[in-house]
């Protein structure tokens, strides 16, 4: 069965640093890897996902992710936060079937402070 | 174009009613999911709608919840006989087909479910 772990439900940085959101899966199979962002009172939006080849992955907003197999972790980072990027983010996998059902990690909330 | 839209946005029910979520997907997204997201989680799975067809329905958690696509597009999510441990969003998502996992789902605001 797969899973998903986000390390940290909350994480707070300050305007202009890293951000690093942590995320280790389980999969039996080879994995596709997502991240989600989701902001107040909106659904949620792809970032970013790791299906095949480069196991670097860039996304919208200035956000990458790296699949390290060994590892087994898809951890999200953008070099200078923003106040805009304050959401909820969240961490999926799906096997590499027919269609897309996802298993989403219990999320982490990301605060950005001046 | 237009979003994946669900109504309504918010709904109050009373413990051991029927409720009804609707979801209108994307025009011409042949795949439909159902997800169900409890406070301080991630969304769980539902259900997976081919065209009319439940392909999948592995997540609905016993025979209170049933879901119908008789068109292939618009999907109504039914619950009877609701508790309060229903209370929940209620996400929806569409895809363009099953397309495998590479397919982007694009989600709609969901249904804030409360059973009073």
């Amino acid at each position: 069965a797969q899973s998903v772990t986000q390390l940290g439900s909350h994480v707070s940085v300050s305007e202009g640093a890293l951000v690093l959101l942590r995320c280790n899966y389980s999969s039996s199979v080879p994995p596709y890897l997502f991240w989600y962002v989701q902001y107040p009172n909106q659904g949620l939006q792809l970032l970013l996902k790791y299906t095949t080849g480069a196991t670097l992955v860039k996304g919208i907003n200035g956000f990458e992710a790296e699949f390290k197999k060994s590892e087994t972790s898809f951890h999200l980072t953008k070099p200078s936060a923003h106040m805009s990027d304050a959401a909820e983010y969240f961490c999926a996998v799906s096997d590499s079937g027919g269609y897309n059902k996802l298993i989403f990690g219990a999320g982490t909330r990301l605060a950005v402070h001046p | 174009g237009a979003g994946v839209s669900q109504t309504p946005s918010n709904k109050v029910t009373e413990k051991g009613k029927y409720v009804e979520l609707r979801c209108d997907p994307i025009s011409g997204h042949t795949a439909l999911y159902w997800y169900r997201q409890s406070l301080g989680q991630g969304p769980e799975f539902l259900i997976y709608f081919q065209g009319t067809g439940a392909a999948d329905d592995s997540g609905l958690p016993n025979d209170r919840f049933f879901a119908v696509r008789p068109e292939g597009s618009v999907s109504t999510l039914k619950i009877q006989r609701t508790e309060r441990g229903d209370s929940a969003v209620y996400l929806c998502a569409s895809s363009l087909n099953g397309g495998g996992a590479a397919t982007e789902a694009f989600f709609g605001q969901g249904t804030r479910l409360t059973v009073v």
